[in-house]
């Protein structure tokens, strides 16, 4: 079955660093979405992106984060100057979502966990 | 997205059924009841979902109550690698981006 693959798996970064987050998402899949999981905590949406813009984002997704589809394969996550806080594990996925209930599932990546120290 | 409440863990054993219960007494007409899951380690995966009608998929069933005011997700039979924490999600069909709001959910444990 096709999957949604990230990279890195594990990233270390100091605070005021900035990270970026990669994405393959599935070929013909055309919603992508980054969540992230404080460890312990539940699962938190940060924004979904189709058409090569912002459809929704939460209020996690401040100034300092940022998306983009730099090519027609990749799906970026952009941390402009990591805090502490930011330390978490960050899970892409990708839908066919295209209004149709068949198409309605969420396919997540296997995370990238990120430290900031 | 309307609530849903879970408990916070469950038990069973192995090769036996298992019934997790998720009630959203406040579902509106238009909600999609979904089922996540998530193992230990990695991403949150699709169960099942569905809108009146009971489904069925070769992963779980779904019986969804006559007022929708509840739902059950089913594993026929609980193996150790079901072992995860179980999310209900209830999903507004009228919204446009298919964004998912994750609860606590229910830690399933399977015993040997």
């Amino acid at each position: 079955e096709p999957e949604v693959t990230q990279t890195p798996s594990h990233q270390v970064t100091q605070m005021g660093q900035e990270v970026i987050l990669r994405c393959v998402p599935i070929s013909n899949h055309l919603y992508f979405y980054w969540y992230r999981q404080i460890l312990g905590q539940k699962v938190e949406f940060l924004v979904s992106f189709y058409n090569n813009e912002i459809s929704e984002k939460s209020e996690i997704f401040d100034d300092q984060f940022s998306v983009e589809r730099p090519d027609g394969s990749n799906f970026t996550l952009k941390i402009r100057s990591t805090k502490l806080e930011d330390s978490a594990m960050y899970f892409c996925a990708s839908s066919a979502w295209d209004g149709r209930v068949s198409n309605e599932k969420l396919f997540f990546g296997s995370g990238t966990q990120l430290s900031v120290l | 997205d309307a609530k849903t409440t879970q408990p916070n863990s469950m038990e069973s054993n192995e090769e036996e059924p298992v019934h997790l219960p998720c009630n959203h007494s406040t579902i509106s007409g238009t909600d999609y009841i979904h089922w996540y899951r998530q193992l230990p380690s990695q991403g949150p995966e699709y169960v099942i979902h569905g809108l009146t009608s009971n489904v069925n998929n070769r992963m779980a069933s779904l019986a969804i109550a006559e007022d929708r005011k509840s739902s059950t997700l089913i594993l026929h039979r609980a193996t150790l690698r079901d072992a995860a924490v179980y999310y209900c999600i209830l999903r507004d069909g009228q919204t446009g981006a298919n964004n998912l709001f994750f609860g606590t959910g229910t830690r399933l444990t399977v015993i040997p």
